[in-house]
């Protein structure tokens, strides 16, 4: 079964404004990332956050974690044209490799 | 060049057939991955090698078989294509196994079975 359920499925903004993606899962986790998908193409690793940290930064990235919530959030500042994609958020449980996808959201910013 | 390298591109063949996706990294990674992205874009992991040895093998019919010739390609066969396996299958590679290693993923194989 999945393990993540991100929210929302669809979200369109204005370029310039922020983007929100949300993502819950359902087990302990060793780590958590954030991968993006352009139309057509593979995935691209954005960010990775361990279990034991709250908050990461990468660029115009802002990744939390809670994990007494069993969520994450994606935030895109000041958002592009060229951001336009797919987001997903991926879990690894223990020690594995084995990455248990989320179901994307749809992020679409018009200029 | 390259990271992660996936041929064919595009696959259009008939229920019944046998057909090969190939898969080549270059990244020096220890461990590749298939997965299969569905019409509804969920992602699903398929195997996993690491250093030419299965180490995830998921619910997949035993049509489908992974094989690493060395730690820098995994093919994926599949035989008696059926219509359910149209999709959009993606390679990728990283550089360990254990958790806390990202993943780089190839363009994918659109799969389509008529």
């Amino acid at each position: 079964s999945q393990q993540g359920e991100e929210d929302p499925q669809a979200l369109s903004i204005q370029e310039g404004e922020n983007a929100t993606m949300n993502c819950s899962y359902k087990t302990s986790i060793n780590n958590l990332q954030w991968y993006r998908q352009n139309s057509g193409r593979g995935l691209v690793h954005l960010i990775l956050i361990r279990s034991n940290e709250r908050e990461k930064h990468s660029g115009r990235l802002r990744v939390t974690l809670d994990t007494s919530k069993k969520s994450s959030s994606l935030l895109i500042t000041a958002s592009r044209a060229a951001d336009t994609a797919s987001y997903f958020c991926a879990t690894a449980v223990g020690g594995g490799n084995k990455l248990t996808f989320g179901t994307g959201t749809q992020l679409k910013v018009e200029l | 060049d390259t990271a992660v390298s996936q041929t064919p591109k595009y696959l259009v063949t008939q229920m019944g057939n046998d057909k090969s996706i190939k898969c080549e990294q270059n990244l020096g990674h220890d461990t590749m991955y298939w997965y299969k992205q569905d019409s509804k874009k969920f992602l699903k992991i398929m195997f996993s090698y690491n250093n030419k040895e299965l180490i995830i093998n998921e619910t997949v019919p035993n049509r489908f078989s992974p094989k690493s010739p060395d730690k820098a390609h995994l093919n994926l066969h599949i035989n008696s294509l059926e219509l359910g396996d149209s999709a959009v299958y993606f390679c990728a590679s990283s550089q360990a196994t254990g958790g806390g290693y990202e993943q780089y993923f190839g363009p994918g194989t659109r799969l389509t079975v008529t």
